[in-house]
């Protein structure tokens, strides 16, 4: 089953503008990852934020976690045509056997236009 | 530097055939090894994942197996192929022993079932 689930579902801006990715979750977690895949491709770590974080920025990435809401989101500043890209979030459980898990949600399908 | 191999890049397999896809890692040693499937459209369902040589967890009861014969070495076989296993197939490995790191992903097989 999946639990995260992203929002939107897709998004498309203009080359410079920023990019939020929101990231919705059920169950306890001890950390949330955040992974980009281009068409047809392998999906590549962006940026972990563990429970007890809140923000977490990496380059033009800035993710933050709301464990009360079970929520997560992800900014892309001043986009690039390059960020087009399928974008999702991972979770991954506290404790026992799960937590050598990541479930994924659906994507975000990110369209920037030059 | 570690590298993870994934082949054959596509697949195009008859119902009722056998399969075999194959992951190798390199540059590391112990790793947490995963398959997951990407249907189109859809965030990746976890079907297996192994934290040890012979160690297999299976996720999703279907018609797919997985087998680890060697650390570094993750194999998905199916004895008969259905229609409904078409899909992106992608192996993962994260550092061993403990859980909840980042994933580095294969570049995937895009399988289809005719």
């Amino acid at each position: 089953s999946q639990q995260g689930e992203e929002d939107p579902q897709a998004l498309s801006i203009q080359e410079g503008e920023n990019a939020t990715m929101n990231c919705s979750y059920k169950t306890s977690i001890n950390n949330l990852q955040w992974y980009r895949q281009n068409s047809g491709r392998g999906l590549v770590h962006l940026i972990l934020i563990r429970s007890n974080e809140r923000e977490k920025h990496s380059g033009r990435l800035r993710v933050t976690l709301d464990t009360s809401k079970k929520s997560s989101s992800l900014l892309i500043t001043a986009s690039r045509a390059a960020d087009t890209a399928s974008y999702f979030c991972a979770t991954n459980p506290i404790s026992g056997a799960g937590s050598y898990q990541l479930t994924f949600g659906k994507g975000t399908k990110l369209s920037v236009i030059p | 530097s570690q590298t993870i191999h994934q082949w054959p890049a596509t697949l195009v397999q008859p119902v009722g055939s056998p399969l075999s896809l194959e992951c190798t890692v390199e540059g590391t040693s112990n790793p947490n090894l995963y398959w997951y499937r990407q249907a189109a459209g859809r965030g990746l369902q976890l079907l297996f994942y192994s934290v040890g040589i012979g160690q297999i967890s299976s996720e999703v009861p279907q018609n797919l197996s997985a087998s680890r014969p060697q650390d570094r070495q993750f194999i998905l076989s199916s004895k008969k192929l259905l229609l409904s296993d078409s899909g992106f197939y992608l192996c993962a490995w994260t550092p061993g022993p403990l859980p909840g790191t980042e994933a580095f992903f294969g570049q995937g097989t895009r399988l289809t079932v005719v």
